[in-house]
């Protein structure tokens, strides 16, 4: 059981540069979304998923796209990578929406963007 | 938006200390979870408790929600609990959309 998975592990993008991060899960979770985590900070919500087909916006979307086109897969696209994009991304999963919920991490993404 | 807020923020124990951490929140909330970050950055969940008290070996976490704190205790520290604890609640009044606190740092050291 792979749980949740994310690719790259380490990524160094030049200014202007797009990437997509990946993240997959095998668990049939309907919730997915995607966190950054600044130096000494805790994560902020930047998309999330409630089910394929579904998309909405966290706390720090800028700059970011997401798509679900399957259950299985959520990634985050840069569009255009600024240096302030520079962080670890982490992805996470649900069985369901509602509070009470197990959230399961990935094991993150380590962005610069120089 | 809500503010979740961590003390101390950082914590250094001996091996063998008992400690306790401290998250206040600024809003009512039905959610909050604690996590585990630990030294090469893996995020593990380890209480979902949104009221009362939970225990799980040597943690345990207490929340009062009328008050809008929790307490997560460490007994008997081993130096693989070193790292970041987190709490988080719902951004909105429901769901798994969180909002996290700043973390408190800690380091056993043997």
């Amino acid at each position: 059981n792979a749980g949740v998975t994310q690719t790259p592990k380490f990524q160094v993008l030049k200014t202007g540069q797009s990437m997509t991060l990946q993240c997959a899960q095998d668990m049939n979770h309907e919730y997915m979304s995607w966190y950054r985590q600044d130096p000494g900070m805790g994560l902020r919500l930047i998309h999330y998923s409630v089910g394929a087909g579904i998309t909405d916006q966290g706390e720090v979307p800028n700059g970011y796209n997401v798509s679900r086109s399957t259950t299985e897969d959520f990634p985050l696209r840069l569009l255009s990578a600024a240096p302030s994009q520079t962080s670890v991304y982490f992805c996470a999963s649900s069985y369901g929406v509602g509070s009470g919920n197990t959230i399961y991490f990935g094991e993150g993404s380590w962005l610069t963007v120089v | 938006g809500i503010q979740v807020e961590q003390s101390p923020p950082d914590l250094i124990l001996q091996e063998g200390a008992n400690s306790t951490l401290r998250c206040n929140f600024s809003d009512s909330v039905n959610n909050l979870q604690w996590f585990h970050q630990n030294p090469w950055g893996q995020l593990i969940n380890l209480f979902y408790i949104p009221s009362g008290t939970k225990q799980n070996g040597r943690l345990s976490a207490t929340t009062v929600a009328t008050e809008r704190y929790s307490l997560l205790y460490i007994s008997s520290s081993q130096t693989t609990d070193s790292g970041v604890y987190f709490c988080a609640v719902p951004i909105k009044a429901a769901g798994n959309k969180l909002t996290f606190g700043g973390g408190t740092r800690v380091l056993v050291k043997p």
